[in-house]
């Protein structure tokens, strides 16, 4: 069945430390998201992107960084730079137009 | 731009109660309108959409949503609630085309008592 994968399910991480989640579908979806979900605040854009090798950031992509170098795969790092990376990270994926999103399970991100 | 108000945050409802989670959109174009559920540590799953057509549409699971344009208002309902159905509710708005982001509002928890 198709689908989008995100791994791993809960990640830790030390102060200072980069980590990347990863994100894979097999939808054949154009385009895919990643949002931060933080209690009373729904669901904040972080990065999306349409199309292979192409990128636009969201609404809160400062400390974040990602890339599209295959239709299937959009790993987001987050860097040390993220005042505030405890979060729980979903990645979405759509086709073109009018569509809703498919969304995956999530990673839960702890840093320690 | 388009925005997304969902009032409540939370709304506790006895079993077998009917419920509305209300949800207000904004947007100067024409809109395409979701209910998502997120239940417990999980990701979002795709409860029912208005995409054109009836106004009302339905879920298999027993909610149902009227698109009303005067009012701009997209409200989810359900006749007789179960605990099951306790989760958290997110309305999303889109202007389809090319770019076809969603906007989300804050989310509504379902909680359903005994």
């Amino acid at each position: 069945d198709g689908g989008i994968t995100q791994s791993p399910k809960y990640l830790f991480r030390k102060e200072g430390q980069n980590v990347t989640l990863s994100c894979e579908q097999n939808l054949n979806h154009d385009a895919m998201y990643w949002y931060r979900q933080d209690p009373g605040q729904g669901l904040r854009l972080i990065y999306y992107s349409q199309i292979v090798n192409d990128f636009q950031k969201g609404d809160i992509a400062e400390g974040y960084s990602v890339s599209r170098e295959k239709k299937e795969s959009f790993p987001l790092t987050v860097t040390s730079a993220q005042k505030n990376p405890t979060a729980f990270y979903l990645c979405a994926s759509s086709r073109q137009g009018t569509g809703g999103y498919t969304f995956g399970s999530g990673t839960r991100l702890t840093v320690v | 731009a388009q925005s997304v108000t969902q009032l409540d945050s939370q709304v506790p409802v006895f079993e077998e109660a009917p419920v509305e989670l209300r949800c207000n959109y904004s947007s100067s174009v024409s809109v395409y309108l979701f209910w998502y559920v997120q239940y417990p540590n999980q990701g979002l799953q795709l409860l029912l959409k208005y995409l054109s057509g009836s106004t009302l549409v339905e879920s298999i699971n027993g909610f149902e949503a009227e698109f009303n344009k005067s009012q701009t208002s997209f409200h989810l309902r359900k006749p007789s609630v179960h605990i099951s159905d306790t989760a958290e509710y997110f309305c999303a708005v889109s202007a389809g085309g090319a770019t076809n982001k969603l906007i989300f509002g804050t989310g509504t928890l379902l909680a359903v008592q005994p």
